[in-house]
């Protein structure tokens, strides 16, 4: 059963576009919402996070929004650059069991020159 | 200072025999984690420790599996008489404590091939 759905697979936008993620859950006890980066032959890196409790956060040029009744989060990267190219994944937890992420399957971003 | 290490990075064995991956976390964190990342896949918990205990082994895929945890340090996954659906990459990742486990920082990971 795969609780955290995520798309695009893959996505190929030019410098400076908005490359947008998309991520949808199933269980409403999740209550964290992270996004990992993924380069080649590295392990993922913590690149953003929310709460349910906002609807967007923002970092540097990395958006989450957060939709609740939904239950859909997405990733917006703004003015997106050659070395944002990457694998994105989403994941989610819950409070009762933190430690435990459930991932999405990823999306492969390739930002051209 | 020194991030999550793994070794080895690449391991190639042969159907049937047994592998040892290791981790080593960030000096200080007390809760790691094991997880797998098959090709086009996203990651799949395996194992959670907090200190040298595991709470949590639901992950693992079968009884071939095992992993252990020694003075609140290194880890090993073990793999007993490897599959091929074995190959993946094996990620570590450690935290401060698992009540912040969303701070997981993860290793490079063991690339495992079963032929």
């Amino acid at each position: 059963q795969q609780q955290v759905k995520q798309s695009p697979q893959s996505l190929i936008v030019q410098k400076g576009g908005i490359p947008i993620i998309n991520c949808a859950y199933e269980n409403t006890a999740f209550d964290y919402f992270p996004w990992y980066q993924q380069f080649p032959g590295k392990g993922p890196a913590l690149l953003i996070a929310i709460r349910p409790d906002v609807s967007e956060k923002k970092e540097g040029r990395f958006t989450i929004s957060f939709n609740k009744s939904a239950k859909q989060f997405s990733l917006h990267i703004m003015d997106s650059q050659p070395g944002d190219s990457a694998t994105y994944f989403c994941a989610s937890s819950s409070g009762g069991s933190n430690y435990k992420l459930t991932f999405g399957k990823g999306t492969l971003l390739t930002v051209n020159p | 200072g020194a991030g999550v290490s793994q070794s080895p990075s690449n391991k190639v064995t042969e159907k049937g025999k047994d592998v040892e991956l290791r981790c080593d976390p960030i000096s200080g964190h007390t809760a790691l984690y094991w997880y797998r990342q098959r090709l086009g896949q996203g990651l799949e918990f395996l194992i959670y420790f907090q200190g040298n205990s595991a709470p949590d082994k639901s992950g693992l895929p079968s009884d071939r599996f095992s992993a252990e945890r020694t003075g609140e340090s290194v880890s090993t996954l073990t793999i007993q008489r490897t599959q091929q659906e074995d190959s993946a990459v094996y990620l570590c990742a450690s935290s401060w404590e698992s009540l912040r486990a969303y701070e997981q920082y993860f290793g490079p990971g063991t690339r495992l091939t079963v032929t």
